[in-house]
């Protein structure tokens, strides 16, 4: 089965400083993965997906993620992070058995501190 | 981009009675919507898929009697918890997808339910 893996429950990171939230994937076959994100009782943001083709994936408010096969690996990253991208933020996979069914991670608080 | 509306937003009730939660694609068209619950502080947990004319696939676990859900249109589905209880207190969330997109769903800003 699918199953996308957020290791850690919090990041914290200053202002200004780069950012990484991380995630690991085991999917048989090619995967589709994905980075959302959700502010406080609010729904899901798409911020960037990887299909196929170039690893290094750009998506929205400066974001990108990397996809790394070999380490199965897709980690969300921004190189200078802003106290207003303090959120959660879910990796998800795509459930190959059915058409655009995605399993999210357990998501990653993201705390940017001024 | 596209836009996903839910309604209500909030709703309380009391227990036994039943809510009815939409979930609309408000500028593309749906063949197949998404139907979440979040926990606090927890991720989502898919709950069931909604196909337009067709009878929605209930995720294992989840009491389809319970959560009773139609996609009467392309731009609509309805999620109706039955009989609630305080225990079906939580987040709902919606997704869907528009047609000829691959990958991307649009989610809903969520609907707070709390039981009394």
């Amino acid at each position: 089965a699918q199953s996308v893996a957020q290791p850690e429950d919090q990041v914290n990171v200053a202002e200004g400083n780069p950012l990484t939230v991380k995630c690991t994937y085991s999917v048989s076959g090619n995967p589709y993965l994905f980075w959302y994100v959700q502010y406080p009782n609010r729904g899901l943001q798409f911020l960037l997906k990887y299909i196929t083709g170039d690893n290094l994936v750009k998506g929205s408010y400066g974001f990108e993620a990397e996809f790394n096969k070999s380490q199965t690996s897709f980690h969300l990253k921004k190189p200078s992070a802003l106290v207003s991208d303090s959120a959660l933020y879910f990796c998800a996979v795509e459930d190959g058995g059915a058409t655009n069914k995605l399993i999210f991670g357990t998501g990653t608080l993201l705390a940017v501190q001024p | 981009g596209a836009v996903v509306s839910q309604h209500p937003s909030r709703v309380i009730c009391k227990s036994g009675t039943s809510v009815k939660i939409e979930c609309r694609s408000l500028d593309f068209q749906a063949t197949t919507m998404f139907w979440y619950r979040q926990f606090p502080k927890q991720s989502l947990m898919l709950m069931a898929t909604s196909n337009e004319g067709s009878k929605a696939t209930y995720e294992q676990g989840v009491e389809k009697d319970k959560f009773l859900i139609n996609h009467a249109s392309l731009t609509l589905s309805t999620l109706t918890v039955t009989s609630a209880h305080p225990e079906d207190s939580s987040f709902y969330i919606c997704s869907a997808m528009s047609i000829g997109t691959t990958g991307e769903l649009f989610f809903g800003e969520g609907s707070r339910l709390t039981v009394l």
